[in-house]
């Protein structure tokens, strides 16, 4: 089955600690995208990847960092620099980036800070 | 930034009835997409209309874009219980490269 997966579903982080978001795809997309979403409100894109080795800042990367090493991965680290990350994560894929191609979305990570 | 702003913000029908969204732009867009999410899941795409068409259907789902206006609507015909989620539209600027979402239309079908 094609698709693209998140992991873990659920993840606690403590004050001060970084943590890692898992994201992977098999449906051969070039570009790859982070969302975060907050109860009730729509996606707010933190970073987004064209092609292997490149990645962007989108509207709030603050506190976040990404890595795109391979075509099908596109992990999210939440550092602790980022001081509200308690929310609901969400990554995506796309034959390419933006234009007229829809996106692919994963099950989501939600995020809890303890 | 906030391209898309849907309306209304929520929404509660009967089984079988209509449901109308709308959604408003600022830019002028490549195309425009409408999401389906359910609650504590990704969103699923529904249907894409570029801005050179006027009226899409899918299935249950029709689509209107008016470039005038910066404004699309998402009309759901005989609504299920099942159609109950939240519903995005996404915008792709012209000359971007990113997808931008709206704050969403919470919609409840009353069985």
């Amino acid at each position: 089955d094609g698709g693209i997966t998140q992991s873990p579903k659920y993840l606690f982080r403590k004050e001060g600690q970084n943590v890692t978001l898992s994201c992977e795809q098999n449906l051969n997309h070039d570009a790859m995208y982070w969302y975060r979403q907050d109860p009730g409100q729509g996606l707010r894109l933190i970073y987004y990847s064209q092609i292997v080795n490149d990645f962007q800042k989108g509207d709030i990367a603050e506190g976040y960092s990404v890595s795109r090493e391979k075509k099908e991965s596109f992990p999210l680290t939440v550092t602790s620099a980022q001081k509200n990350p308690t929310a609901f994560y969400l990554c995506a894929s796309s034959k390419t980036s933006g234009r007229t191609y829809e996106q692919f979305f994963g099950p989501g990570t939600r995020l809890t800070v303890l | 930034s906030q391209q898309g702003e849907e309306d209304p913000q929520a929404l509660s029908i009967q089984e079988g009835e209509n449901a109308t969204m709308n959604c408003s732009y600022k830019t002028s867009i490549n195309n425009l997409q409408w999401y389906r999410q359910n609650s504590g899941r990704g969103l699923v795409h529904l249907i894409l209309i570029r801005s050179n068409e006027r009226e899409k259907h899918s299935g249950r789902l029709r689509v209107t874009l008016d470039t005038s206006k910066k404004s699309s609507s998402l009309l759901i015909t005989a609504s299920r219980a099942a159609d109950t989620a939240s519903y995005f539209c996404a915008t792709d600027e012209l000359g971007g490269f990113k997808t931008i979402f709206g704050a969403g239309t919470r919609l409840f079908v009353k069985a």
